[in-house]
């Protein structure tokens, strides 16, 4: 079974710097998809970032960006430039390719990020 | 974007009525449809799987006849808490994939207080 494992409970950074989230997963699969959401306090799921294990370049979505190592199985999340609409809990989720791209989402235990003005 | 929605965003129920909460997918048919359960600081627990006029698959651990799952259209799932106790109580999230980007989309959740 795949499990996804993000070993900051929180993390803390000042407006305007640059902060890491990090996420380790593990699966035999060698097609996978890694994406990473955010939950404000309204508690909508937003897609921040998504990536293909299959494509090498790491994904960049304006400010966010990943460093995917899939040898590592490492797949962290780099926000530049922290503003404090940031804040929110950042959750790392590992879905499959097999079966089709209809399977289910396999979530972290999430980071909360803090952005001190 | 494609939206999901779900209604109600709150409800209160008393211990032993059961309590329904509907998944819309507002722009786009979802073959697929996810419950997810959230308690309090902790990350999102898949509930089920369903597929649009089949059965739910539930995971490990949930019971099918206490969360009663239906889907009986391309744009709409229900969850239904039947029998409902204080330890129900939680924050209920439900997703839909779309064939044509093939991503999962978010509703913005549902909080169910058993009194």
């Amino acid at each position: 079974a795949q499990t996804v494992t993000q070993s900051q409970p929180e993390m803390s950074v000042q407006e305007a710097e640059t902060v890491t989230l990090s996420c380790t997963y593990d699966t035999s699969e060698s097609d996978y998809y890694l994406f990473w959401y955010k939950q404000p306090p309204s508690r909508q799921m937003i897609l921040v970032i998504r990536q293909e294990a299959y494509k090498q370049q790491n994904a960049t979505e304006n400010r966010f960006s990943v460093n995917f190592q899939k040898a590592a199985k490492s797949f962290s999340l780099k926000i530049s430039d922290s503003q404090l609409g940031d804040a929110a809990m950042y959750f790392c989720a590992y879905r499959s390719a097999y079966g089709g791209s209809q399977g289910n989402l396999i979530f972290g235990k999430g980071t909360k990020l803090s952005v001190k003005p | 974007g494609a939206v999901v929605s779900q209604h109600p965003s709150r409800v209160i129920c008393k211990s032993g009525t059961s309590v329904k909460i509907e998944c819309r997918s507002l722009d786009f048919q979802a073959t697929t449809m996810f419950w997810y359960r959230q308690f309090p600081k902790q990350s999102l627990m898949l509930m089920a799987t369903s597929n649009e006029g089949s059965k739910a698959t539930y995971e490990q651990g949930v019971e099918k006849d206490k969360f009663l799952i239906n889907h009986a259209s391309l744009t709409l799932s229900t969850l239904t808490v039947t029998s409902a106790h204080p330890e129900d109580s939680s924050f209920y999230i439900c997703s839909a994939y779309s064939g044509a980007s093939y991503e999962q989309y978010f509703g913005p959740g549902t909080r169910l207080t058993v009194t």
